[in-house]
């Protein structure tokens, strides 16, 4: 089955920083890929999604890339804000449409 | 409602007890899945239905473990003689068909005493 591995595990960033989140996936078949926002007592909120079809999506402060020969995509969030703390998870899905998650990453955005 | 609802919130049992855990979808939406998290862990798939009927539930961790959708809308997760182990969060997800994007509720904590 699908494995999908999330680094780094926490990341400590100043506000206005950029932060890099990534993750690697073992399913060539994997699809679509949805990164996922988590705040304490919340469940995952979608914050971006990208299809194998697209190397790249953006939206305002956030964008994700796709490389599929590398299998890895990667979350960058740009100028960072206190409001971005939280834990972020990366997710990869195959023809079964099961997600399959990265282990998450605590980023905490320092004012 | 606007997003997806789980109720309750917070359980606390029993070891050996019977629980079920309801998931209201967004509405319209055809597809549901139930997610487990454990403290510090990403979510594992449990199940997914497709209208009424459970299209995958390879998840399921043993038959202790059942989840319905009988009228296509509002699904129940049962867990039988309940463990320790299962004390987790547990989070349903619905999305308008089986491949756009998934939304996730708010989970239900299991507490196995």
């Amino acid at each position: 089955g699908e494995n999908v591995e999330q680094h780094p595990s926490t990341l400590s960033v100043q506000e206005g920083d950029s932060a890099v989140i990534k993750c690697t996936y073992s399913d060539s078949a994997s699809n679509y890929f949805p990164w996922y926002k988590q705040e304490l007592g919340k469940g995952p909120q979608l914050i971006i999604d990208i299809r194998s079809n697209v190397g790249e999506k953006k939206d305002q402060r956030i964008a994700v890339t796709l490389n599929k020969t590398a299998k890895h995509f990667s979350l960058h969030i740009t100028e960072t804000q206190p409001e971005d703390s939280a834990v972020y998870f990366c997710a990869a899905r195959t023809g079964g449409n099961m997600l399959t998650f990265g282990g998450g990453t605590r980023l905490m955005v320092k004012p | 409602g606007a997003g997806v609802s789980q109720t309750p919130s917070n359980k606390v049992t029993e070891k050996g007890k019977y629980v079920e855990l309801r998931c209201d979808p967004i509405s319209g939406h055809t597809a549901l899945y139930w997610y487990r998290q454990s403290l510090g862990q990403g979510p594992e798939f449990l199940i997914y239905f497709q209208g009424t009927g459970a299209a995958d539930d390879s998840g399921l961790p043993n038959d202790r473990f059942f989840a319905v959708r009988p009228e296509g809308s509002v699904s129940t997760l049962k867990i039988q003689r309940t463990e320790r182990g299962d004390s987790a969060v547990y989070l349903c997800a619905s999305s308008l068909r089986m491949e756009t994007s998934k939304f996730f509720g708010p989970g239900t904590r299991l507490t196995v005493l």
